[in-house]
């Protein structure tokens, strides 16, 4: 069974920061990897999909990579801002006939101006 | 239109009511998909529409409903609900059935029963 894992579950960083949040997945056998952005009460915002044939993917100051064979994609924000503060999840697309997507638990990003 | 819409925004029902959420996605996307968020927990799927056939019904009780009356639309019909029922409710569709490019969310209805 996929488990993905987020790490850190919270940080807080000053703006103008550059930092990383990671995500982990038990399972090599993915599809694709999505990262999305959820302020309080809202919906998800796709930010950044990740075909598992790719290694990077960059839009804006967002950079995600992903490293396939050893279950590990990180999300890289560069020059954060306090409008940046939300939680970040990490889905992961398994292969093959299970297609149900498996959600990471968020990282809770605060950025302090 | 790169939206998914949801309708409405809160909802506010008695254990005795029965009210519908809607959802409308107009990017030719050929699945749609139900989620329920509780706080600080991730999305849970509860149902899963591909072609407008329901393809994926993950052991929801009964008093939720879902109907996808064409490939834009989705309800989910809502009836004798339980306060443990109130969350988030989001809507989320893909360009296929299998999610091979990505899924598109909507903002969510926040749900009440009281």
């Amino acid at each position: 069974k996929q488990e993905v894992t987020q790490i850190p579950a919270a940080l807080s960083v000053p703006e103008g920061e550059n930092l990383v949040l990671n995500c982990s997945f038990t399972d090599s056998a993915i599809y694709n990897l999505q990262w999305f952005r959820q302020d309080p009460g809202k919906g998800l915002t796709s930010l950044l999909l990740i075909q598992s044939s790719q290694r990077e993917q960059t839009s804006g100051r967002l950079n995600a990579s992903l490293d396939k064979s050893s279950g590990r994609s990180t999300l890289y924000i560069a020059a954060s801002q306090p409008g940046d503060s939300a939680t970040y999840l990490c889905a992961v697309r398994p292969g093959g006939s299970n297609y149900k997507l498996t959600f990471g638990k968020g990282t809770l990003l605060t950025v302090n101006p | 239109d790169t939206e998914v819409t949801q309708t409405p925004k809160h909802l506010v029902m008695g254990m005795t009511n029965k009210k519908s959420l809607k959802c409308e996605q107009h990017m030719g996307h050929r699945a749609m998909y139900w989620y329920k968020q509780k706080a600080k927990k991730p999305p849970e799927l509860m149902f899963v529409y591909s072609y407008e056939k329901l393809s994926i019904n993950e052991s929801v009780p009964s008093r939720f409903s879902p109907e996808c009356p064409n490939s834009s639309l989705l309800n989910l019909h809502l009836h004798a609900l339980q306060p443990e029922d109130s969350a988030l409710y989001l809507c989320a569709s893909s360009q296929d059935g299998l999610g091979n490019y990505g899924y598109t969310f909507g903002s969510g209805t926040r749900l009440t029963v009281v």
